[in-house]
């Protein structure tokens, strides 16, 4: 079966700072990957997402980046983190098919 | 536009009585897929039950049913018997087949569930 790893769970770094949270599948080959973002009590922002190694749609210009370096592997970094990148970030992968997304617990990243 | 728009913000249900909330969605493309997400207060995002726009009968996954109506671009989902544990948020969301791998969330109805 299909399982999807993100990490850490909780993260807390000062403005400035670099970010990089990664997302692993595992039991699947070629999926598409998402990066979601939700702030407090709001709904979900896509940020990314890559149909293959290499393969990066940005939704939303901001200080965010993302690569995918691998097929089952999808990163999301920053170079100097923003009191506005706060929030919850949820990877997610979904088969190429008209399947549903299958989300990871999600990373609670404050900035302070 | 919005491309799918949930215009409940909060709602309330009595335990064991049945709940319906509302979703619309906006879309030229004819193959598209609607789904239907619960949130918990910790955050993980449950896939509850799927409707595709071919699909003859309306959907249905245990105490949960969505109420799919083509013309009015509509994909309420019905949730029976609520219990206390269905206290969430709810996301709809649709996905777009012949354009994109996107997909496009709502902003989601919290249900609070009365004991």
């Amino acid at each position: 079966s299909q399982t999807i790893h993100q990490w850490p769970a909780t993260l807390v770094q000062p403005v400035g700072s670099p970010l990089s949270l990664e997302c692993t599948v595992e039991g699947t080959s070629n999926p598409n990957l998402y990066w979601y973002r939700q702030a407090a009590g709001r709904g979900l922002q896509l940020l990314f997402y890559s149909v293959g190694i290499g393969q990066i749609s940005s939704e939303v210009p901001q200080n965010l980046s993302a690569s995918r370096p691998q097929d089952r592997q999808f990163i999301l970094s920053s170079k100097k983190l923003l009191l506005s990148d706060s929030g919850f970030y949820l990877c997610a992968w979904s088969p190429r098919s008209n399947s549903p997304l299958h989300f990871g617990n999600g990373t609670r990243l404050t900035v302070t | 536009a919005q491309k799918i728009t949930q215009t409940q913000p909060g709602m309330f249900v009595q335990e064991k009585e049945a709940v319906t909330l509302d979703c619309t969605y906006d879309t030229s493309d004819p193959s598209y897929g609607l789904f239907w997400y619960k949130q918990p207060s910790s955050g993980e995002m449950i896939f509850l039950i799927y409707q595709g726009s071919y699909d003859q009968q309306n959907a249905t996954e245990g105490r949960y049913s969505l109420n799919f109506q083509k013309a009015r671009k509509s994909a309420n989902l019905v949730i029976s018997a609520s219990q206390l544990g269905d206290s969430a948020m709810y996301f709809c969301a649709m996905r777009e087949f012949n354009t994109g791998n996107q997909f496009y969330f709502g902003t989601g109805t919290s249900l609070t569930v009365i004991p």
